[in-house]
């Protein structure tokens, strides 16, 4: 099992253009997540969709989209980029409904640099 | 308004010896609390976690305690290793399938 992927690693984009982050589980899980991480800030929550066909705003949606695309992926699109959207991005994925720890399991960052 | 707080961003700890990293929240409503450790470029990984109900769970050389009293909770790693030198991320499930994390504190191991 690949976990949780994010494409692309690393992206520079120019104020104004606009890009999608791509994410992908394999885990089977309902619920995925969109953060961001800046110095100082810890993670914050963008968007998560609880289940397929589901989406809710988090803590720092402004500027962002986002689509469930089924199960599997769920993409988080800068539709006109702003240098203040410079961060690491991470996807992360989880199944509340299996009890257990909750745990989240994330992918391992894309890093998003406008100019 | 943060309602997961790590107020130390570094921390500095001798090989062999004991790291104590801390946390504090706000919402007494968090019923389960988890820590995350993370490498450079790298996510976000679990390493450990305590549902309210209990004060303790230790895993190892990893043990958190929590204190719903004082809406606190600690990670005590021994003992320490040069490969845990990371930054740690203290986090609380909110409700409606949200995690509320904290702003992380740096671990460094020194040998």
């Amino acid at each position: 099992n690949a976990g949780v992927t994010q494409t692309p690693k690393f992206q520079v984009l120019k104020t104004g253009q606009s890009m999608t982050l791509q994410c992908a589980q394999d885990m089977n899980h309902n619920s995925m997540y969109w953060y961001r991480q800046d110095p100082g800030m810890g993670l914050r929550l963008i968007y998560y969709s609880a289940s397929e066909g589901t989406t809710d705003k988090g803590e720092v949606p402004n500027g962002y989209n986002v689509s469930r695309l089924n199960k599997r992926e769920f993409s988080l699109r800068l539709e006109s980029a702003a240098p203040s959207q410079t961060s690491v991005y991470f996807c992360a994925s989880t199944d509340p409904g299996q009890g257990g720890t909750d745990t989240q399991y994330f992918g391992p960052g894309t890093r998003l640099t406008v100019l | 308004d943060q309602q997961v707080k790590q107020n130390s961003p570094s921390l500095s700890v001798q090989e062999g010896r004991i790291s104590i990293l801390n946390c504090d929240y706000t919402n007494s409503m968090f019923d389960y609390f988890l820590w995350y450790k993370k490498y450079p470029a790298e996510g976000p990984t679990f390493l450990i976690s305590i549902s309210s109900i209990k004060d303790k769970n230790e895993d190892g050389r990893f043990t958190v305690f929590l204190n719903k009293s004082a809406k606190h909770l600690s990670l005590h790693i021994v003992p320490s290793q040069p490969g845990d030198s990371a930054v740690y991320f203290c986090a609380a499930w909110g409700g409606a399938q949200k995690l509320v994390f904290g702003q992380g504190t740096r671990l460094t191991i020194n040998p």
